[in-house]
């Protein structure tokens, strides 16, 4: 069964620095990977999806992620933090369209 | 992508009733999923329902507790029976669109049992 690890569940970080947030999965036939955010009191909004194209992958907001195959590996990140990315971000797999599972979250704080 | 209308957004009840959340689609699905995300927490996914079968429930989800009815390839309910506090949690329904591996979320259901 698929899964994954989000390492961290608090990150801070100060307006302008970069900012990466490390998640790592269990497969055992190729993932689909995605990234979504969580504002507070909101729903959940897709930030970035890799689905087998191209191994790095451009978001909205100016978020990022590379897929590595070796490492099992989608980290997400962004070059410079602002304010407004504080939030809750989520890691998930699925594999062949089935069912999404969702990693234990990483809270983002940015401090001015 | 999909549209997803998900109701009720919240609602307050008394611990022992039973509440049904319901989820419409503006297109057909196969799969439709329930998800639930409790305070502060992750999402977890409650259940897989398909049309004209039984849904298929994750490891500490039981039927009898979160009956779910698929009636057509658009539609789809979750009841939460005879709640507790414990079961204070939101509440999310999901579609794999068939877009590309892209998956959308109703706004969810926010329950306060008290």
């Amino acid at each position: 069964a698929q899964s994954v690890t989000q390492l961290g569940s608090h990150v801070s970080v100060s307006e302008g620095a970069l900012v990466l947030l490390r998640c790592n999965y269990s497969s055992s036939v190729p993932p689909y990977l995605f990234w979504y955010v969580q504002y507070p009191n909101q729903g959940l909004q897709l930030l970035l999806k890799y689905t087998s194209a191209a191994t790095l992958v451009k978001g909205i907001n100016g978020f990022e992620a590379e897929f590595k195959k070796s490492e099992t590996s989608f980290h997400l990140t962004k070059p410079s933090a602002h304010m407004s990315d504080a939030a809750e971000y989520f890691c998930a797999v699925s594999v062949n369209t089935d069912k999404l599972i969702f990693g234990t979250g990483t809270r983002l704080q940015v401090f001015p | 992508s999909a549209v997803i209308s998900q109701k009720p957004s919240r609602d307050i009840c008394q611990r022992g009733t039973s509440l049904t959340i319901q989820c419409q689609v503006d297109s057909q699905v196969t799969m439709m999923f329930w998800y639930r995300q409790q305070p502060g927490q992750s999402l977890t996914l409650i259940a897989t329902a398909n049309q004209g079968s039984e849904a298929t429930y994750e490891s500490g989800f039981v039927i009898d507790k979160f009956p779910i009815s698929r009636p057509n390839l658009t539609f789809s309910t979750l009841t939460v029976s005879n709640m507790s506090p414990e079961d204070s949690s939101i509440y999310l329904c999901s579609v794999e669109d068939g877009s590309g591996h892209g998956y959308t979320f109703g706004s969810g259901t926010r329950l306060t049992v008290v």
